[in-house]
């Protein structure tokens, strides 16, 4: 069974562009969510979707959106890119989508580079 | 408001056991994970503990848990090279889908 899958696995932006990243979750999974990792703050989480509903949202600006597909594959977007948004951009998967012990599985993750 | 911390270096011998400590605020909590990362790769789910538990068990891993302290910990026995990773605590508090992720510990092996 094929992983989760996150696609660019590097990319680098200038500030004021915006960046389109991409996850497919594991067959059967519904759930997929976000991540951003950075050195200093660690592991944040930006927002779940599960079929095709944004169901819970991290504390983060306007500027980071998502969606998710029929298909479960999920986007996220970043419009005007600070510095700041340097970051490992992490999607994870799960089958329940909030039921029992809900295992996470992630991707290796997308690793974004503002200039 | 809830939070989970854990210590962000531990450095242990090869061959030795390593002891990862994890402390969490909500006593609400209904599962607590550990999850691993490697260098370069996302997060893989090593084990989980459901809060009525007081310990678990599996290969060279063990999971105590003390849920009166809110104290988590994971034992490695025979600590190995390829031990070397950050690992992450979480916790998920009754049946909300977001889990609160403690900041995660490196691992150093010496050799």
């Amino acid at each position: 069974k094929a992983g989760v899958t996150q696609t660019p696995r590097y990319l680098i932006k200038t500030r004021g562009q915006q960046v389109t990243l991409s996850c497919s979750p594991i067959s059967g999974h519904r759930s997929v969510s976000w991540y951003q990792q950075t050195p200093g703050q660690g592991l944040q989480f930006l927002f779940e979707y599960f079929s095709e509903t944004q169901r819970n949202k991290g504390n983060f600006p306007g500027r980071f959106s998502g969606r998710q597909f029929s298909n479960s594959r999920s986007e996220m977007n970043v419009s005007t890119l600070e510095l700041g948004d340097s970051a490992l951009y992490l999607c994870a998967s799960s089958l329940a989508g909030g039921q029992g012990v809900e295992k996470l599985f992630f991707g290796s993750g997308t690793q974004l580079s503002v200039l | 408001g809830e939070d989970v911390e854990q210590s962000l270096f531990l450095s242990v011998r090869e061959g030795d056991s390593s002891v990862i400590n994890c402390t969490y605020t909500d006593s609400s909590s209904t599962y607590l994970y550990w999850y691993k990362q490697e260098p370069g790769a996302g997060l893989q789910l090593l084990t989980y503990i459901f809060s009525n538990m007081d310990m678990k068990q599996d290969q060279r891993l063990t999971v105590l848990l003390n849920k009166k302290d809110k104290h988590l910990s994971l034992r490695i026995a025979d600590t190995q090279t390829g031990d070397s990773a950050i690992y992450f605590c979480a916790e998920r508090v009754g049946s909300n889908y977001q889990l609160i992720w403690g900041a995660g510990t490196k691992l150093i092996i010496k050799p």
